[in-house]
């Protein structure tokens, strides 16, 4: 693994369904996040991890949720999938503190009927 | 409140030089990020302000006013790979990245 990658690619799922989508780094930064990313709107924070152990709440959690039980995975699980939650979803991972820059995951694009 | 505002789209000519600009109103403020991001791509990291001033990486540029809330990017010799949205994000007092909505770069030969 080189740098930080998100599985599956895409994905086209009924609503009401389960999903966990998979993000995983080799990088060892301390923190990461998921966003979504929707037509005309900037990335939105879903949730965060600074630490393996601890998560937090972004701009949109609603639907989601997160676990961080080691330095390296960080997966995104919709527990009842909903047609709004169609999007693009992007998990990146930095160090933490000032001029960290986040590296990006390729993206999984996710479709909810 | 936070709020980041950059154009939508903009278009120019190839070999040419482009200015986007990016006004924000943050709570708190470590810093600001330019991110460049292909259609169908996940973005990726341009460059780094956090003092007022102008930063030069080959022909790419990137100017902070803190008093101002206003950062720009500038883009020299356009080429057409540099087709692409262009993203400007602060961070905010949680090193938390606050995003625009990006702007979408044209170039035309």
């Amino acid at each position: 693994i080189a740098g930080i990658t998100q599985a599956p690619t895409s994905q086209i799922l009924a609503a009401g369904r389960r999903m966990t989508l998979r993000c995983t780094q080799d990088m060892r930064h301390n923190a990461m996040y998921w966003y979504r990313q929707d037509l005309g709107l900037g990335l939105r924070l879903i949730h965060y991890s600074n630490t393996a152990g601890t998560t937090g709440k972004g701009e949109v959690p609603d639907g989601y949720s997160v676990s961080r039980a080691n330095t390296d995975d960080f997966p995104l699980t919709l527990a009842s999938a909903v047609p709004s939650q169609t999007s693009v979803y992007f998990c990146a991972s930095s160090a933490l503190g000032e001029y960290n820059e986040q590296f990006f995951g390729p993206g999984t694009r996710l479709t909810v009927l | 409140g936070q709020n980041i505002d950059q154009p939508t789209e903009m278009t120019a000519t190839e070999g040419a030089i482009v200015q986007i600009n990016c006004t924000y109103q943050t709570s708190g403020f470590n810093g600001l990020f330019w991110y460049q991001q292909h259609a169908g791509e996940a973005p990726t990291f341009l460059s780094y302000n956090v003092l007022d001033g102008l930063e030069e990486k080959g022909r790419f540029s990137s100017f902070l006013s803190r008093s101002k809330g206003y950062s720009y990017l500038l883009l020299k010799e356009l080429q057409m790979k540099d087709s692409a949205s262009y993203l400007c994000a602060t961070m905010d007092s949680n090193y938390q990245l606050i995003w625009g909505a990006g702007t979408k770069l044209i170039i035309k030969p």
